[in-house]
Order: structure tokens, then sequence, then C-alpha cells
């Protein structure tokens, strides 16, 4: 059972639009939030992230959105760049105790035009 | 910064035989990290280990073990390889309170 999914297998935008990316949960017990950004032959890194306990993160062009009641999030990115060009991943985190276990999504992957 | 190093980059393997996928991490962290990524599915988790000699399975198990004798080195194997087991594998380390470093991955490809 898939508990974070995202729907959208890939997305183009046009370089200086935005580009927003979705992410829905299942487990109402994840309490944080994170996006990881990968591209090919490379490990994914670190985006942004958001605690349970907000509705927004903001970094640069990066913007995270949470919407604990519709269980749904979503990764905006203004101005796209064509080197945000990846494949973008959701994760959640259901408290860290002692493993700090992740769960990830699909994987969305976002073509940026130039 | 923290460095998660995987020892291959690509390896080809053929059906039946024994895999070890190795994993370093520099930061003295006690939690490690496999998973495996394949198109359409995702980041999944094989096994994961808290501490040295410590290790659960993930959400995909079956075919894989681990073994994790120093608390740097976190080493994936597969015991009889097989053909669905082809697909890129990523180590992890965690760092922080909820944050994963993960290594470059190793494509593996099982003939």
């Amino acid at each position: 059972d898939q508990q974070v999914k995202q729907n959208s297998p890939s997305l183009s935008v046009q370089e200086g639009r935005i580009s927003i990316l979705n992410c829905d949960y299942t487990n109402s017990m994840f309490d944080y939030f994170l996006w990881y950004k990968k591209y090919p032959a490379e490990g994914p890194t670190f985006l942004i992230s958001i605690s349970s306990i907000k509705d927004k993160n903001e970094d640069g062009r990066f913007t995270v959105f949470l919407n604990k009641s519709a269980k749904h999030l979503s990764l905006h990115i203004v101005p796209s760049q064509p080197g945000d060009s990846a494949v973008y991943f959701c994760a959640a985190s259901a408290g860290s105790g002692n493993t700090g276990k992740l769960i990830f999504g699909q994987g969305t992957t976002l073509q940026v035009k130039p | 910064d923290v460095k998660v190093t995987q020892s291959s980059r690509y390896l080809v393997k053929r059906t039946g035989e024994k895999v070890f996928l190795e994993c370093v991490q520099d930061m003295d962290h006690e939690n490690m990290f496999w998973y495996r990524q394949d198109p359409g599915l995702g980041l999944r988790l094989i096994y994961f280990s808290y501490d040295v000699k410590m290790k659960e399975k993930g959400d995909i198990p079956e075919g894989y073990s681990v073994s994790r004798e120093k608390k740097e080195r976190f080493s994936l194997i597969l015991e009889s390889a097989s053909t669905n087991q082809t697909s890129m594998y990523l180590c992890a380390s965690r760092t922080g309170w909820y944050g994963y470093t993960f290594g470059s991955g190793t494509r593996l490809t099982v003939v």
C-alpha cells in the first residue's frame, strides 16, 4: 500500500514559469515531510522540508505547502530554471524515533524547457 | 559535509551469483538505509540498521540480507542474484533529526 503518492510521473514547464509538484499521503501519523531532488547517476539530495505544525515553508525559489486536512503537499518552484530538470521525490516520516525511516513517493520527473 | 560512499557505480552480475554492495559513511551515524529505485515505483526501503549488528527489514527485503559489523559500513547482500533485482541501489545515512544523505548509487544489472 503506497502511503506517499506522487500521481504525476512527469511535468514539463517553460523556463521562468512556475513548476508545481504534488504529493498525497494516507498516514495521518506522518509529522514531517521532505522533498528530494535527483539527477541521473547521482543520489537524491535534500531540497526543502516542512513540519506538520506549519502550512508553508519557503527557501529561495522553493516553497512547500502542506494541507493536513487534505493530506496533500506541494512544491512550488518560481521561477523555474533548466537546471531544475530532475526527478523530485516527496518523503514523509512518522516521528523520528530510533530509526528515522522515510517513506518516499514514486517521483515526478520535471523538465524545464529553455 | 557528510560523505556516503558506495563502492561501485556500475555492476554487471550473472544470475545466481552472490553480490555484495558496500556503503561507507564518515560521520559516525547510527542509522543507515538501503533503498532501490525503479521507474514508476520510486524509492523502496529494503533494509535499515540503527546500530552495529542491528538490522530491520524494510518493505521489500525478500532476496536480500545485510551486514553491519562496523558503524561506518553497511553492506547489502544479494544471496542469489536474479534478473528482477536489476535496479539502482541507493544507500543513505541519517543526518540530523530527519534528513538523509545518500550515496551516488550503484546501478546493478543482472544478466
